[in-house]
């Protein structure tokens, strides 16, 4: 997989958004960036995913930058239930998906 | 609708002993995924099915573990002569399809293992 790099821990107030970064300079140009997310004792679950275009869904935005280097996944609107670890993978392209899974960000939602 | 389950939720085992984790992916899912959890790790991919394509192994740790998938659907993972460092939180995840596009995995819950 492309190496991403991310902070490992986050502070957010319920309410705000919250703004996670990524790092991936060495994608490859048809490498995408997903999201997933695992809150305490659960299983990982899938989030968003993009290319290079901005993608939005029910849960959350995915920025990319133009050179792809980069990207930022926004909670919009944070609520204690956001409290989790964010991972930021960008699978190697026709190697079946799998996910090699960093540290990623600890986010705590506080009140 | 269903989503994938595994089965036990928890495993206690002792040192030496053969546990087979099991995995049912959500219907109509040709990918399936095993992932493990350390204790204070994070995830580590162990090996991946896509329909009738021979699987991916590059993650299994030892020659001591194994998988297979029957009929496509329900996937068992055994680990032979477990030792202490084996234990973690195993997850199964799948999805629709693994080229191109990679869609969406989907994990169960997890089996607990805990070698004594």
């Amino acid at each position: 997989d492309a190496k991403t790099t991310q902070p490992p821990s986050m502070d957010c107030a319920e309410g705000r958004a919250a703004n996670l970064p990524c790092n991936h300079s060495t994608i490859s140009g048809n490498e995408y960036v997903y999201w997933y997310r695992q809150i305490h004792s659960q299983g990982p679950q899938y989030i968003i995913h993009g290319l290079k275009n901005n993608e939005t869904n029910e849960m959350a935005s995915l920025i990319i930058t133009e050179d792809r280097k980069s990207s930022t996944l926004i909670l919009p609107h944070a609520t204690l239930r956001d409290t989790a670890v964010y991972y930021c993978i960008a699978p190697i392209y026709n190697q079946g998906g799998k996910l090699i899974f960093g540290q990623g960000t600890e986010l705590s939602v506080k009140p | 609708g269903a989503g994938v389950s595994q089965s036990p939720s928890n495993k206690v085992t002792e040192k030496g002993k053969d546990v087979e984790l099991r995995c049912d992916p959500i219907s109509g899912h040709t990918a399936l995924y095993w992932y493990r959890q350390s204790l204070g790790q994070g995830l580590e991919f162990l090996i991946y099915f896509q329909g009738n394509s021979a699987p991916d192994k590059s993650g299994l740790p030892s020659d001591r573990f194994s998988a297979e998938r029957t009929g496509g659907s329900v996937s068992t993972l055994t680990i032979q002569r477990t030792q202490q460092e084996d234990s973690a939180v195993y997850l199964c995840a799948s999805s629709l399809r693994s080229t191109g596009v990679y869609n969406e995995q989907f994990f169960g819950p997890g089996t607990r293992l805990t070698v004594l």
